[in-house]
């Protein structure tokens, strides 16, 4: 989607760091979102934001961080409390007008461990 | 705890056969349920998004059917074509949930020439 834009492609990160991804869209849209894809499971939520300066835990946020400071950008933090981080991460926004409006994704950040 | 499955999770079929994906849901109380492509290593897109007091909705080739009582919704691609090749995901938002998205696994479709 090219209204949403993941940096970067392919992150690797050491034992004990922290790495941010980044997730920033030019869509206007009000709510964004951060899944972890694994094989052969589904997305799974990590974090979401419905408006600045809010946001709330999904389904698996332990060892994950965020912040919305900007209606444009929502940035998830991979800590070293997260044990097994090597995932495919994507961002998704959607119009926060009505139920009813389609996720768009962004192209994902692929994170491995060194 | 909604639970959305696909089957199956892979399918190979030649070029020009119409197919079917399939997709069902544990809990009928949504909102709507939306039908995703994704190709290797990218993101998705969305296809088609069926709200839950719609039957069906289409677009091109593809035509995505709702039966919210039975849990369960199609996809129907006529005439497939190896460029239809990758995963179709399904995915159901809840009204118990919010705004997230229940994702299934997802069925890997190979269309060969």
């Amino acid at each position: 989607d090219g209204g949403i834009t993941q940096s970067p492609k392919y992150l690797f990160r050491k034992e004990g760091q922290n790495v941010t991804l980044s997730c920033e869209q030019n869509l206007n849209h009000d709510a964004m979102y951060w899944y972890r894809q694994d094989p052969g499971q589904g997305l799974r939520l990590i974090y979401y934001s419905q408006i600045v300066n809010d946001f709330q835990k999904g389904d698996i946020a332990e060892g994950y961080s965020v912040s919305r400071e900007k209606k444009e950008s929502f940035p998830l933090t991979v800590t070293s409390a997260q044990k097994n981080p090597t995932a495919f991460y994507l961002c998704a926004t959607t119009d926060g007008t009505g139920r009813n409006q389609p996720q768009h994704f962004g192209d994902g950040t692929r994170l491995s461990i060194l | 705890k909604q639970e959305v499955t696909q089957i199956p999770a892979a399918l190979s079929v030649p070029e020009g056969e119409n197919l079917v994906l399939n997709c069902s849901f544990t809990d009928s109380a949504i909102y709507n349920l939306q039908w995703f492509r994704q190709d290797p290593g990218k993101g998705l897109t969305s296809l088609l998004l069926i709200q839950s007091s719609q039957r069906e909705q289409t677009s091109g080739r593809l035509n995505a059917s709702l039966d919210k009582s039975s849990g369960r919704s199609t996809l129907y691609i006529a005439a497939s074509q190896p460029g239809d090749s990758a995963t179709y995901l399904c995915a159901v938002k809840g009204v118990s949930s919010g705004d997230k998205l229940t994702f299934g696994t997802g069925t890997r479709l190979a269309v060969r020439p």
